[in-house]
């Protein structure tokens, strides 16, 4: 059974561009989650979606971050228009259940020149 | 609400001594707490979980981390360092909301191990 898969591992935008992170959730689980790591930091909690549902969008910045989990396909993390603060790690975790166990993808690294 | 301190940022062992990484947790529950590995650009691994059964539970790697609520702490341990052990860890609490009824997990700051030969 493959872990949870993101792509790209590595992403460099130029301030301005929009950057599209991939989040791939293990086989049979439909509950998807993005957290951001900043340098030096642990990881902040953003949002929470199910299949073509977003739960729980507490954690993301108001403007430029939206995210979706539609019924086909991967989950998608897109920042329009980034700016330097965004460079951070990007991780997807993934459960079958709404309390289950995540597990978490390798990461997405952000660098915004 | 629930919150997550570890109390040390960088700990430094040499190879084969014991370990001791340190959590306090602040909850209004009975929390779930979990200790997540972090390896060098790599992802997060789940060492072990605590979900109110066993106090002392047994993590992969050696590792192992004991529930002590009059303390409200959750320590991380192994008797004995390897090399492979040099890594970011994070002291994690769980959250269940009512609304939605899901676990927003709640991550320390981390503890950078290193280890020495």
């Amino acid at each position: 059974n493959a872990g949870v898969m993101q792509n790209p591992r590595h992403l460099v935008r130029r301030r301005g561009q929009e950057a599209r992170l991939r989040c791939s959730p293990m086989k049979g689980h439909s509950h998807v989650y993005w957290y951001r790591q900043l340098p030096e930091e642990g990881l902040k909690f953003m949002v929470y979606l199910q299949k073509e549902n977003i739960i729980d969008e507490s954690g993301m910045p108001k403007e430029r971050f939206s995210a979706e989990f539609p019924k086909e396909g991967p989950s998608i993390l897109r920042i329009q228009q980034v700016v330097r603060g965004d460079s951070a790690a990007y991780f997807c975790a993934s459960s079958p259940a709404p309390t289950d166990t995540q597990y978490f993808g390798p990461g997405t690294r952000l660098t915004v020149l | 609400a629930q919150s997550v301190t570890q109390l040390d940022s960088h700990v430094s062992v040499s190879e084969g001594t014991p370990v001791l990484l340190r959590c306090n947790y602040s909850s209004s529950y009975s929390p779930s707490l979990f200790w997540y590995v972090q390896h060098p650009n790599k992802g997060l691994q789940l060492l072990l979980k605590y979900t109110s059964a066993a106090t002392l539970v047994k993590g992969i790697n050696g590792f192992e981390a004991e529930f002590k609520k009059s303390e409200t702490s959750f320590h991380l341990t192994k008797p004995s360092a390897h090399m492979s052990d040099a890594a970011e860890y994070f002291c994690v609490v769980s959250e269940t909301l009512t609304s939605g009824g899901y676990n927003k997990l709640i991550f320390g700051a981390g503890t950078r191990l290193a280890v020495h030969p």
